[in-house]
């Protein structure tokens, strides 16, 4: 079974619209950590957010926030007022056992295109 | 300061050549990782080294070595490559202690076999 999926290979948005990058994850594991990073054309991976499986709130950094659903194994990436610099691909990726175990599981990704 | 550098940007290589692939970090991060990703697919995971030493390397062809020279530098030493070698590599680096651990990235080496 595919431990991360990502059910959108590709999405088409209007710019200044918000939009929801949709990630499922299956771990049997208690503790574990949550990713979303940005690859632009350039290739170079960028870190965008963090959740932890023990942490109360949606995690939050500037224009992107994380809806964590931890009953429905869901964590999905909310892009606010999107601009034209957000087109690129997006990857959910999940470390289990968050501390001591360095292994990042990735999803196949979704390619955002931002239409001005 | 957030940056993993690496170099070459691009390499072109024949078969029967040998080079390698450098990549550094002044973040003090005590985990550094190569992945290789073909394209339209996500980053595949080669090794890991803790505290400068290789904890987990995911059943990778001997044509490719690592090495790690220290807690800031990470090599990737090619030698006998295929044409299916052909992909981006990526280095990152993160913290091994409490934390996020989130993994920062290099802008990565197009490697070419021919």
């Amino acid at each position: 079974a595919q431990k991360i999926t990502q059910t959108q290979p590709g999405m088409f948005v209007q710019e200044k619209e918000a939009v929801t990058l949709d990630c499922t994850y299956d771990t049997s594991d208690p503790s574990y950590g949550l990713f979303w990073y940005k690859q632009p054309s350039s290739g170079e991976m960028i870190f965008l957010i963090y959740q932890g499986s023990y942490d109360q709130q949606n995690a939050t950094e500037g224009r992107y926030s994380l809806n964590f659903q931890k009953a429905r194994k869901s964590a999905n990436l909310v892009i606010s007022a999107s601009q034209l610099g957000d087109s690129a691909m997006y990857f959910c990726a999940m470390r289990e056992a968050n501390f001591g175990n360095e292994k990042l599981t990735f999803g196949t990704g979704t390619r955002l295109t931002i239409i001005p | 300061d957030t940056e993993v550098t690496q170099t070459p940007k691009h390499l072109v290589m024949g078969m029967t050549n040998k080079k390698s692939l450098k990549c550094e970090q002044h973040m003090g991060h005590r985990a550094m990782y190569w992945y290789k990703q073909k394209a339209k697919k996500p980053p595949e995971l080669m090794f890991v080294y803790s505290y400068e030493k290789l904890s987990i390397n995911e059943s990778v062809p001997s044509r490719f070595s690592p090495e790690c020279p220290n807690s800031s530098l990470l090599n990737l030493h090619l030698h006998a490559l295929q044409p299916e070698d052909s992909a981006l590599y990526l280095c990152a680096s993160s913290q091994l202690t409490s934390g996020r651990g989130e993994q920062y990235f290099g802008p990565g080496t197009r490697l070419t076999v021919t």
